[in-house]
């Protein structure tokens, strides 16, 4: 089966810009999660939603991030106005229950670079 | 102060060789510990999951031990690849659903020929 697939890989914008991550979850798969390694720091939950709905977004830090999961397949975060603080490696990982056994899948992250 | 602590940092070891990774915790009520693997440029890969009735998870040349008492885990990896080079993370979850895991921040392991 396909994997989570997050794109673009890379990206790099100037402070003040808007960026949109993607992330396509594995097929079937409810519940998806976003989140993000700040560098140097440990990897920290953004938010989850369950099929299109929003499960829990404590976790998004302010205003400016914005995730939508319109049809339950894949989803998007937002980030605008970028911040240099923001930059880091977005995951996005999903599984089909909340409890899976062996956790999530991961997607390879997006890593974002404000300058 | 994270509520999950790796340790070392970093490791290099030659190829062929053991190592441990360890891994502190202060998550409670405690679900469930899992050990990741990342290798550069990817996500995260999971390698074992323990929950609380557990000490000990094998997965091929990987092996987790926990001991919930004392709130530690360990990652002993034998006869070391090239390929094992990658970052390995320690996943603690807290009773609440998995939006209570919490990450350490990994340790660095490089195989040397």
């Amino acid at each position: 089966e396909a994997g989570v697939t997050q794109f673009p890989s890379h990206s790099v914008i100037e402070k003040g810009q808007t960026v949109t991550l993607r992330c396509d979850p594995i097929s079937g798969h409810d519940n998806l999660y976003w989140y993000r390694r700040v560098m140097g720091k440990e990897i920290k939950f953004l938010l989850h939603f369950v099929k299109e709905s929003k499960q829990d977004e404590s976790g998004m830090p302010n205003n400016r991030f914005l995730a939508e999961r319109t049809g339950g397949t894949y989803s998007t975060l937002k980030v605008q106005p970028a911040e240099l603080e923001d930059s880091g490696v977005y995951f996005c990982a999903s599984s089909p229950d909340p409890q899976a056994p062996y956790g999530y899948t991961f997607g390879s992250g997006t890593r974002l670079t404000v300058v | 102060k994270n509520q999950v602590e790796q340790s070392p940092q970093s490791l290099i070891i030659l190829e062929g060789k053991n190592c441990t990774l360890q891994c502190n915790y202060t998550v409670s009520p405690f679900s469930n510990l899992r050990w990741y693997k990342q290798d550069t440029g990817r996500g995260p890969v999971s390698l074992t999951i323990m929950t609380f009735s557990e000490n000990t998870k094998s997965n091929g040349r990987y092996t987790a031990t926990l001991d919930a008492d004392t709130k530690q885990s360990s990652l002993h990896i034998t006869a070391s690849q090239l390929s094992d080079s990658a970052s390995y993370i320690c996943v603690v979850s807290a009773y609440g659903g998995n939006n209570d895991m919490r990450f350490g921040a990994g340790t660095r392991l490089t195989v040397k020929p």
